[in-house]
């Protein structure tokens, strides 16, 4: 199994600043990495998929990158909205394990 | 956009089976993937598996045992059975359109399993 470990887990920020958040693989494997945001009491949201492509709708101040075992999710100017736990997910292989978690919290 | 809802019971007890339905609207089940996954109480996100419209599954071997999911076009709805729950199975349930990518999710259901 591919265990995905996040860095850091918790984060504080202002808004304005920017941010990035690293998600590290046991195993290599190429793009089949997303990222999703949730808020409190909400679904999750699917920010980046492909390790770079941002979704529909996902405003551009949102990025990702990466392959092999480090991936990351920048956010180049925090905006209030922003403030909640993003998750990366790979899907290379069975079973589709989610990293544990980035909490951003303002600062 | 597709709008997506779960709905079952909201306590299990210990041995029991757990079985979610998810509705969706404004999209036809048959033409993508839906999988589950659930987030235990202040923890993180578990991928429990996928269904395609036609019956085709893939699940997390860690619940395979234990997981059964089904799909019903006539009622746009897809399901979820998990039998012989404990404590541990206690978390929100999320469905979501997508087999990798998951575009679009319900709200989540609580269950609970306690006697």
């Amino acid at each position: 199994d591919i265990q995905l470990t996040q860095s850091p887990s918790f984060l504080s920020a202002s808004v304005g600043d920017r941010v990035t958040i690293t998600c590290r693989a046991s195993q290599g494997f190429s793009t089949y990495l997303a990222w999703y945001q949730q808020k409190p009491g909400k679904a999750p949201k699917l920010l980046i998929y492909a390790a770079s492509t941002l979704q529909s709708g996902v405003p551009s101040r949102f990025s990702g990158s990466g392959s092999g075992t480090e991936f990351t999710l920048t956010i180049s100017s925090l905006q209030p909205e922003d403030f909640a736990t993003y998750y990366c997910q790979q899907l290379n292989s069975d079973p589709y394990s989610f990293g544990q978690g980035t909490n951003l919290e303002i600062k | 956009q597709e709008q997506l809802q779960e709905s079952g019971p909201g306590l299990v007890k210990p041995s029991g089976t757990l079985s979610l339905t998810c509705t969706v609207s404004g999209a036809s089940i048959s033409r993508y993937y839906w999988s589950w996954i659930r987030q235990a109480p202040g923890k993180g996100l578990e991928w429990i598996g996928y269904i395609y419209y036609s019956g085709s599954t893939n699940y997390n071997p860690s619940l395979k045992s234990r997981v059964t999911m089904s799909v019903d076009t006539s009622k746009n709805q897809f399901s979820l059975n998990l039998t012989s729950v404990t404590a541990a199975d206690t978390a929100v349930y999320f469905c979501a359109r997508g087999s990798e990518w998951l575009y679009s999710w319900g709200q989540g259901t609580l269950v609970t399993v306690s006697s």
